[in-house]
């Protein structure tokens, strides 16, 4: 079945530091992928999507390139700030049969930032 | 403004007794899912639910129950809570068809004992 790895944190930067999660994935066929915030508290957000290989899904200064030959969707961002600390989840949504319209997340990378 | 609305946001139960989570949504979005969500597992699908009627297991769902009799609702029920079920649970919707994003509750704490 679809499945998405992400790597192990929890991600402690300092403020203005570059940021990298990675995210790999299996999947049957071209799933699309996403990347979720959650802040703490609250429902979990949608930060950026990619729907086939080489898209670039881009939002608040994060970035994830859709490698099909990697199978990887990693989340970048030049200059973290101290907003941005929060759990971010890899997902991918399943292309057919009953994987259609399901999400299969990664388990999360708690990510800190220091001033 | 659109959401996804979820009640209680905090339960604290006993074993054995029967509870209901409610979810709702203004979106007339045609699937629904119940998620659970446990440290070093992300979330994980209990239950979805693709149009009125029409609902089907997810990964998890031993010890629940939903329904779906109109668009708009989509109740998670525990018939017979135990503390194995003590978790943080999100509703979640979108529009079908097409790769669009899940739209999340802003979550239920649950705690069996």
């Amino acid at each position: 079945g679809d499945s998405v790895t992400q790597m192990e944190g929890p991600v402690t930067l300092s403020e203005e530091a570059f940021l990298t999660i990675n995210c790999t994935y299996t999947a049957t066929g071209y799933p699309s992928l996403f990347w979720y915030v959650q802040y703490p508290g609250e429902g979990l957000q949608l930060l950026l999507k990619a729907t086939k290989a080489d898209d670039k899904g881009s939002n608040k200064g994060f970035e994830a390139t859709y490698r099909k030959e990697t199978t990887s969707f990693h989340l970048e961002k030049g200059s973290v700030q101290v907003s941005d600390s929060a759990v971010y989840f890899c997902a991918l949504s399943g292309v057919g049969g009953t994987s259609y319209g399901k999400l299969t997340f990664g388990q999360g990378t708690i990510l800190t930032v220091h001033p | 403004e659109a959401q996804v609305t979820q009640n209680p946001r905090y339960l604290i139960t006993v074993t054995g007794k029967k509870l209901t989570v409610t979810c709702s949504q203004n979106m007339n979005h045609e699937y629904m899912s119940w998620y659970r969500q446990d440290p070093g597992l992300g979330l994980r699908q209990i239950y979805y639910s693709m149009n009125v009627e029409v609902t089907d297991k997810g990964d998890v769902p031993e010890g629940y129950k939903v329904s779906r009799k109109e668009k708009r609702n989509f109740p998670l029920i525990l018939e017979s809570p135990s503390p194995n079920q003590t978790s943080l649970y999100f509703c979640a919707s979108r529009s079908l068809p097409g790769p669009l994003a899940l739209h999340f509750g802003n979550g239920t704490r649950l705690t069996v004992t």
